[in-house]
């Protein structure tokens, strides 16, 4: 399997561009996880979907963000517009079972100027 | 609303010592805790996950450990090797399934 893949890979955007990061969760996975990693607030979870159903956004910073997951092989998480405070990593994970370990992807790292 | 703290923020020790980093938890109502591998400008990688019924797992030259009651777990790492230079992440999984994060160990090891 080729693991958790993201794209792209790095995104250069300015103020008030789009920007939409897409992931592929490992084939079977029922829940899918969408992360943001800074230096000043760590790792913190935004979102995370079961069975293609978003379950809990609680952590989604504004209205700015959405993301959706139209099937099982394919997320997507947008940023609409793009401020400089949200040049981050962004990664993205999935679980067979919420009790079982996450697997990561490689990130997208984001730069708003 | 959980806390997870990791100690001490950053290490420097020299080859072939062995070493413990720490993790705390302040809602001991967890369902398992993770240890992640973060080299720089990667993704994580997992390398164990102790359910919240074990005491310990291990893994080659890492052993980690959970006490649930008390909030604590260690990863402990045998023999250290200047591979194992990275940022080591504990997370703990609560219910609602959501991971929360501490804010990691930087180790660096020294040939």
């Amino acid at each position: 399997d080729a693991g958790v893949i993201q794209s792209p890979r790095h995104e250069v955007t300015e103020m008030g561009q789009e920007v939409t990061l897409r992931c592929k969760p490992i084939s079977g996975h029922d829940y899918l996880f969408w992360y943001r990693q800074t230096m000043m607030r760590g790792l913190e979870l935004l979102i995370y979907f079961n069975n293609n159903v978003p379950i809990d956004d609680s952590g989604m910073p504004e209205d700015r963000f959405s993301a959706k997951m139209p099937n099982a092989s394919f997320s997507t998480l947008k940023i609409q517009p793009s401020e400089p405070r949200d040049s981050a990593v962004y990664f993205c994970a999935s679980s067979l079972h919420p009790t079982v370990e996450q697997f990561f992807g490689p990130g997208t790292r984001l730069t708003v100027l | 609303k959980q806390e997870v703290t990791q100690i001490p923020a950053a290490l420097s020790v020299p080859e072939g010592e062995n070493l413990v980093l720490n993790c705390s938890f302040t809602d001991s109502a967890i369902y398992n805790l993770q240890w992640f591998r973060q080299d720089p400008g990667k993704g994580l990688t997992s390398l164990l996950l102790i359910q919240s019924s074990q005491r310990e797992q291990t893994s080659g030259r890492l052993n980690a450990s959970l006490d649930k009651s008390s909030g604590r777990s260690t990863l402990y790492i045998a023999a250290s090797q200047p591979g194992d230079s990275a940022t080591y992440l504990c997370a703990v999984s609560n219910a609602g399934n959501m991971l929360t994060f501490g804010g990691g160990t930087r180790l660096m090891v020294k040939p």
